[in-house]
């Protein structure tokens, strides 16, 4: 089946520093994948929609200059948190869509961020 | 813009059966998703319905009807290990992105 990795699974960096979370979709090509934050007790929230080879298109509110999103190959889409700061501590997730057709998204595992 | 419903928590005992509703308002409709999401982990796909109807899956079902914006997921012969989040996402637009609902806490009692 879809499997979407997620690195690192967890990241504590010092506010100020920057972080890179990569989701690899394994055994399928996407040319669309997603990114979402979810804070505690609190659902799933759009981020940014990763297109490869094309700029990401952001979610009203989200700092686009804040979450860089690179979506160089079929199978890798990046972010990177920059200059952290505590409250971008939250759960990241990206999910994939198969380039092959269908509305399903793959979720990865997911990334813990905490900010010290 | 897109509105998603569904309680915030529920509670039911190990063995019965329990009905998580979701209501939802949006343009372009392509489609709904359920989820389960246990803590910390990433969701996991339950169902996903387009055409109005009754989807069965295990002790798993999916109910979906557009005319009135409305679903429901029904879980029979509950387990512990069905104590998780479940989420109800509306997929829509031409980017055809998901659009989750808060999630509804399903505690299972023994």
């Amino acid at each position: 089946g879809a499997v979407v990795s997620q690195h690192p699974s967890r990241v504590i960096c010092k506010s100020g520093t920057s972080v890179k979370i990569e989701c690899r979709s394994l055994d399928f090509q996407a040319t669309t994948m997603f990114w979402y934050r979810q804070f505690p007790k609190q659902s799933l929230m759009l981020m940014a929609t990763s297109n490869e080879g094309s700029k990401a298109t952001y979610e009203q509110g989200v700092e686009k200059d804040k979450f860089l999103i690179n979506h160089a190959s079929l199978t890798l889409s990046t972010l990177t948190v920059t200059s952290a700061h505590p409250e971008d501590s939250s759960f990241y997730i990206c999910s994939a869509r198969d380039s092959a057709g269908g509305y399903e998204q793959y979720f990865g595992p997911g990334t813990r961020l905490t900010v010290t | 813009g897109q509105n998603i419903d569904q309680p915030t928590e529920m509670t039911a005992t190990e063995g019965a059966i329990v009905q998580i509703n979701c209501t939802y308002q949006t343009s372009g409709f392509n489609g709904l998703f359920w989820y389960q999401q246990h803590a910390g982990e990433a969701p996991t796909f339950l169902s996903y319905n387009v055409l109005d109807g009754l989807e069965e899956k295990g002790r798993f079902s999916s109910f979906l009807s557009r005319s009135k914006g409305y679903s429901y997921l029904l879980l029979k012969e509950l387990q512990m290990k069905d104590s998780a989040s479940y989420l109800c996402a509306v997929i829509s637009g031409s980017a055809r992105q998901l659009t989750f609902g808060s999630g509804t806490q399903l505690t299972v009692l023994p």
